[in-house]
């Protein structure tokens, strides 16, 4: 079945600083990924949807310039949290679908953020 | 855009008893709706899906049922066990983007 492998899997970080989150399919050609976040004990919630070679599209309410991503290639895209603060503390999962075929999204394992 | 309601929030069930999730949705042009289970730490894992033209689809002890005139659709799990504790979610896809409901937590009681 299709892999979606993300990295790292946990991160701790100081208040300021930046994150980068990768996510990589691993046996097919991504051209959507999808990032969620997800706060303990909530349902996921879709931050973006990055397209190979074009800008993502961000949800109402998630800051374009907090969080960038970039989806540089049909394998692998990343998040990059800007500045993070405590309250950006959350669990990131990238997904990831195949061209043109409405199927189930393909998950990454997670990565956990904390920022003190 | 899309909404997902899910409910109950929360289900205890006694192993061996049937556990029913129920899901709407109101965006009547999304037409595939996947079910996940998560357990705690981890991503949500595909149990089941079903797409707008199918009323019912069934896989061993895991059946989903879709009503696309009501524009809801339920996650039924029978002869539970206790290894089927976890948070379940119900998510609809409409626009090439996936909704999520806001989640059941199942606790199976051997």
């Amino acid at each position: 079945g299709a892999v979606v492998s993300q990295h790292p899997s946990w991160v701790i970080c100081k208040s300021g600083t930046s994150v980068k989150i990768e996510c990589r399919s691993l046996d097919f050609q991504a051209t959507t990924m999808f990032w969620y976040r997800q706060f303990p004990k909530q349902s996921l919630m879709l931050m973006a949807t990055s397209n190979e070679g074009s800008k993502a599209t961000y949800e109402q309410g998630v800051e374009k310039d907090k969080f960038l991503i970039n989806h540089a290639s049909l394998t692998l895209s990343t998040l990059t949290v800007t500045s993070a603060h405590p309250e950006d503390s959350s669990f990131y999962i990238c997904s990831a679908g195949r061209q043109g075929y409405n199927s189930p999204l393909h998950f990454g394992n997670g990565t956990r953020l904390t920022v003190t | 855009g899309e909404n997902v309601e899910q409910h109950p929030s929360t289900l205890s069930v006694q192993e061996g008893d049937s556990a029913v999730i129920k899901c709407t949705y109101s965006d009547s042009a999304s037409n595939y709706f996947p079910w996940y289970k998560q357990e705690l730490g981890k991503r949500p894992q595909l149990i089941i899906d079903i797409r707008s033209n199918v009323g019912e689809k069934k896989d061993q002890r895991i059946a989903v049922t879709l009503n696309k005139t009501a524009k809801h659709f339920s996650l039924h799990i029978t002869e539970t066990q206790p290894e089927d504790s976890a948070v379940y979610f119900c998510a609809a896809e409409g626009g090439n983007k996936l909704t999520f409901g806001g989640g059941t937590r199942v606790l199976v009681k051997p």
